[in-house]
């Protein structure tokens, strides 16, 4: 069965401090990808990042850097310098990689900045 | 980037009356599209996987007689809640696959608030 974890279910942070969202899944196929999406209040959900379970390169964009560990299930992902326009919700997803395409989203991390 | 549009963005309903939701991909081909229900402060729930020219597969627990969906082109899927109640108020989403980027990218309508009343 598919299944992912986001066990901090909101985190507070003063600007300008690093803050890192854990994502911990589970999966017995081989091939799968993993994301993460932004829901600002608005609603609409912000594509992030995908990776797929081959590639367990780190990935930077910005302020934006993801840590993908197989040995431990886990995709982390850290906001360096965070700013209060990072507030939102974050969601981490897997993706069997069939063409079924179905996402199983975690429960999500209300992540808070405060100025 | 390819974008995906949900019609309307908000609704409000009486109790009993239907509602139809559209998804459309505007941008680009979509054999496949999947809805979404999100309540508040909770994650989202995939509703059902809705397939161009057949019938959507539904979740289970999901009312396949109250959530009718139909996706009768490459770019269109529609989402109607059947004789809503005040427990289907929720914010649904539906999100169309890329099949010109091999099929793994996927796009989120930006949502359609239903509130019941």
């Amino acid at each position: 069965a598919q299944k992912v974890t986001q066990a901090q279910t909101e985190i507070s942070v003063v600007e300008k401090e690093d803050v890192t969202l854990d994502c911990v899944y589970e999966t017995r196929d081989t091939t799968y990808y993993l994301f993460w999406y932004k829901q600002p209040p608005s609603g609409e959900l912000v594509f992030l990042i995908r990776r797929n379970s081959f590639d367990e390169q780190n990935e930077i964009s910005g302020r934006y850097s993801w840590n993908f560990q197989k040995s431990t299930s886990s995709f982390n992902f850290t906001i360096t310098a965070s700013q209060v326009v990072d507030s939102a919700v974050y969601f981490c997803a897997l993706d069997r990689g069939s063409t079924l395409g179905r996402l199983y989203f975690g429960r999500g991390t209300q992540l808070t900045v405060w100025p | 980037g390819a974008v995906v549009s949900q019609h309307p963005s908000r609704v409000i309903c009486k109790s009993g009356t239907s509602v139809k939701i559209e998804c459309r991909s505007l941008d680009f081909q979509a054999t496949t599209m999947f809805w979404y229900r999100q309540f508040p402060k909770q994650s989202l729930m995939l509703m059902a996987t809705s397939n161009e020219g057949s019938k959507a597969t539904y979740e289970q627990g999901v009312e396949k007689d109250k959530f009718l969906i139909n996706h009768a082109s490459l770019t269109l899927s529609t989402l109607t809640v059947t004789s809503a109640h005040p427990e289907d108020s929720s914010f649904y989403i539906c999100s169309a696959r890329d099949l010109g980027q091999g099929g793994y990218e996927q796009y989120f309508g930006p949502g359609t608030r239903l509130t019941v009343t």
